[in-house]
């Protein structure tokens, strides 16, 4: 079975900081897929950032990156020069290699204050 | 479409009555996914298509839920003899082929209320 954890139920950043989100998982599998999804207020899951297992370099799409720890089981993301649009829940998924059922944390509420 | 369309946007229903949600997939998208997301909850799994074929429903959660797509686009979800345990936003998501690797579409869902 897999878990996925994420420790934070809120953060809160200002307008062009750099805010840090944790998530740690549990697999036995050697292959697998991770993601950062979005929600806003919409409820629409909105992908943000994945990252693949067997790759070592850490994904980046504009101002997203994480931090990928494999022996660690750990991904974080990070959001740099942050704005008001980013205000959201977001959460850590999981899915093994395969046709891509997935498993979500708990999620973290990310504010964004001007 | 251009997107993964959900009806309604809420329901309110009484305890005790029959529910059928719907969910319009991207024209084409092979796999189609229900997820259930209680209130500030992550979403959870419920069952899964590739095309009409139901492949996995390990995650509804009695038999009171049950799941079609006959025609491999559209597909419903039905929940029988609501309960309020059963109030949670109901969230599906398509993707083009089987591989994951294509990424997936979410729809906004559907607000379930049981009073």
């Amino acid at each position: 079975a897999q878990t996925v954890t994420q420790s934070q139920p809120e953060m809160s950043v200002q307008e062009a900081e750099t805010v840090t989100l944790s998530c740690t998982y549990d697999t036995s599998e050697s292959n697998y897929y991770l993601f950062w999804y979005k929600q806003p207020p919409s409820r629409q899951m909105i992908l943000v950032i994945r990252q693949e297992a067997y790759k070592q370099q850490n994904a980046t799409e504009n101002r997203f990156s994480v931090n990928f720890q494999k022996a660690a089981k750990s991904f974080s993301l990070k959001i740099s020069d942050s704005q008001l649009g980013d205000t959201a829940m977001y959460f850590c998924a999981f899915t093994r290699d395969g046709w891509g059922k997935l498993q979500f944390g708990a999620g973290t509420q990310v504010v964004v204050t001007p | 479409g251009a997107g993964v369309s959900q009806s309604p946007r809420y329901k309110v229903a009484k305890r005790g009555q029959d529910v059928a949600l719907r969910c319009d997939p991207i024209s084409g998208h092979v796999s189609l996914f229900w997820y259930q997301q209680a209130l500030g909850q992550g979403p959870e799994f419920l069952t899964y298509f590739q095309n009409e074929a139901q492949l996995d429903k390990s995650g509804l959660p009695s038999d009171r839920f049950f799941a079609e797509r006959p025609e491999g686009s559209v597909s419903t979800l039905k929940i029988q003899r609501t309960q309020q345990e059963d109030s949670a936003v109901y969230l599906c998501a398509s993707s083009l082929r089987q591989a994951f690797s294509d990424g997936y579409t979410f729809g906004s869902g559907t607000r379930l209320t049981v009073v």
